[in-house]
């Protein structure tokens, strides 16, 4: 089947230490983002990506990198420099960019930084 | 700005009855596209719906159902004769088609809605 995968589901790192959150999808879709979630905020976009090698800053982009140097594949680094880390981080793609399709998500990844 | 407000955080039913949820938002792009997402416990967000701004027609899909009213800028979702698994956060989002960040969702904070038995 079809889907987003998202790895790991938990995620536990100290303070300072950068990290990568793994986001892998096999639908063939053009578009993909990262969303972060806070309690009671909603999902704020992070970093999106329309096409391979090419993405662009989303609303809370500081402290975060990322990568396309595969379609299937737009890992998020949560650097040192991410003053409040730890949140539920959601990885997404779409048809896009041409078409308004719906986002399918993957189940998350939850960083604990301590 | 918020775009898309959700204005009810929390909203505990008893199983069976109907319960609306409240989106408003806002946009200054003649061509936009709302949806409904459904978040349950284990995180994943889940599709609902997508309506685009030129079709106002409501849409009824088994016990859900959306009432699109562009005078009022809203985009309610009701679920009719509830049930314990529709528990769940539920998100509205906006998508425009002039924004600068593709294609991408402005979600509202989301609604918890709480179904006991």
């Amino acid at each position: 089947d079809g889907g987003i995968t998202q790895s790991p589901k938990y995620l536990f790192r100290k303070e300072g230490q950068n990290v990568t959150l793994s986001c892998e999808q096999n639908l063939n879709h053009d578009a993909m983002y990262w969303y972060r979630q806070d309690p009671g905020q909603g999902l704020r976009l992070i970093y999106y990506s329309q096409i391979v090698n090419d993405f662009q800053k989303g609303d809370i982009a500081e402290g975060y990198s990322v990568s396309r140097e595969k379609k299937e594949s737009f890992p998020l680094t949560v650097t040192s420099a991410q003053k409040n880390p730890t949140a539920f981080y959601l990885c997404a793609s779409s048809m896009g960019p041409n078409g308004v399709s719906p986002l399918h998500f993957g189940n998350g990844t939850r960083l604990t930084v301590t | 700005a918020q775009k898309v407000t959700q204005a009810q955080t929390e909203i505990s039913v008893v199983e069976k009855e109907d319960v609306t949820l409240d989106c408003v938002y806002e946009t200054r792009d003649t061509t936009y596209y709302l949806f409904w997402y459904k978040q349950p416990p284990s995180g994943e967000l889940v599709f609902l719906i997508r309506r685009n701004s030129f079709d106002e027609q409501n849409e009824i899909s088994g016990r859900y159902s959306w009432n699109f009213q562009k005078s009022t800028s809203s985009f309610n979702f009701t679920i009719t004769a509830s049930q314990v698994v529709d528990s769940a956060v539920y998100f509205c989002a906006l998508s425009e088609a002039n924004s600068n960040s593709g294609y991408a969702l402005n979600f509202g904070k989301g609604t918890s809605l709480l179904v006991t038995p």
